[in-house]
């Protein structure tokens, strides 16, 4: 089984600030690992993505996540915020073994970004 | 590319009838459809996993009985809430995943039951 662990439930920042979203998991097998945006009322958007190779994974929008198998982390981070990204974010894994492939997410951090 | 769309994207109903959510994955086939339910403020709560064909599985704690899901083709999954009742409120969102790992999420639904 797997476990996600977001470890802020919100994160007040102000515009042009760098920020970091935290995402710890555990699980016993390898797994994939997914950070997704959701804007109110709407669903949820893919935001990056880490699956092989490079541990350093980019998104078009200025976000960057690393994987670190070590600490079994893959924070999510952005060197300076803008208004349009206040948003509640998710981080999500799933096993690569298993048969299953069901994704398990985490709580969720909102990220607030004041002016 | 890898959209997914939901329909409708709200509705309100009276207690004691049932509601139909539909899901189509429109450039993708999706082997795999997901039904997601999210109270506000929290995370995604996995109702049920339906693959083409076949019967959904749902997670523990899910009624299949009153959340009928069914996978009739490759782009579309539906979600039929029956005799639905105010604890039915919530936003109801599908994925679907056209391969193994990968999962494209629709807008969601917001469902008021009154």
């Amino acid at each position: 089984a797997q476990s996600v662990t977001q470890l802020d439930s919100q994160v007040p920042v102000f515009e042009e600030a760098p920020v970091e979203l935290r995402c710890n998991y555990s699980s016993s097998v390898s797994v994939y690992l997914f950070w997704y945006v959701q804007y109110p009322n709407q669903g949820l958007q893919l935001l990056l993505k880490y699956l092989s190779g490079s541990t350093l994974v980019e998104s078009i929008n200025g976000f960057e996540a690393e994987f670190n198998k070590s600490q079994t982390s893959f924070h999510l981070r952005k060197p300076s915020v803008h208004i349009s990204d206040t948003a509640e974010y998710f981080c999500a894994v799933t096993p690569i073994a298993g048969g299953s492939y069901i994704p398990t997410f985490g709580r969720g951090t909102s990220l607030i970004v004041h002016p | 590319g890898a959209v997914v769309s939901q329909h409708p994207s709200w509705v309100i109903c009276k207690s004691g009838t049932s509601v139909k959510i539909e899901c189509r994955s429109l450039d993708f086939q999706a082997t795999t459809m997901f039904w997601y339910r999210q109270f506000p403020k929290q995370s995604l709560m996995l109702m049920a996993t339906s693959n083409e064909g076949s019967k959904a599985t749902y997670e523990q704690g899910v009624e299949k009985d009153k959340f009928l899901i069914n996978h009739a083709s490759l782009t579309l999954s539906t979600l039929t809430v029956t005799s639905a009742h105010p604890e039915d409120s919530s936003f109801y969102i599908c994925s679907a995943r056209p391969g193994t790992y990968e999962q494209y999420f629709g807008p969601g639904t917001r469902l008021t039951v009154t």
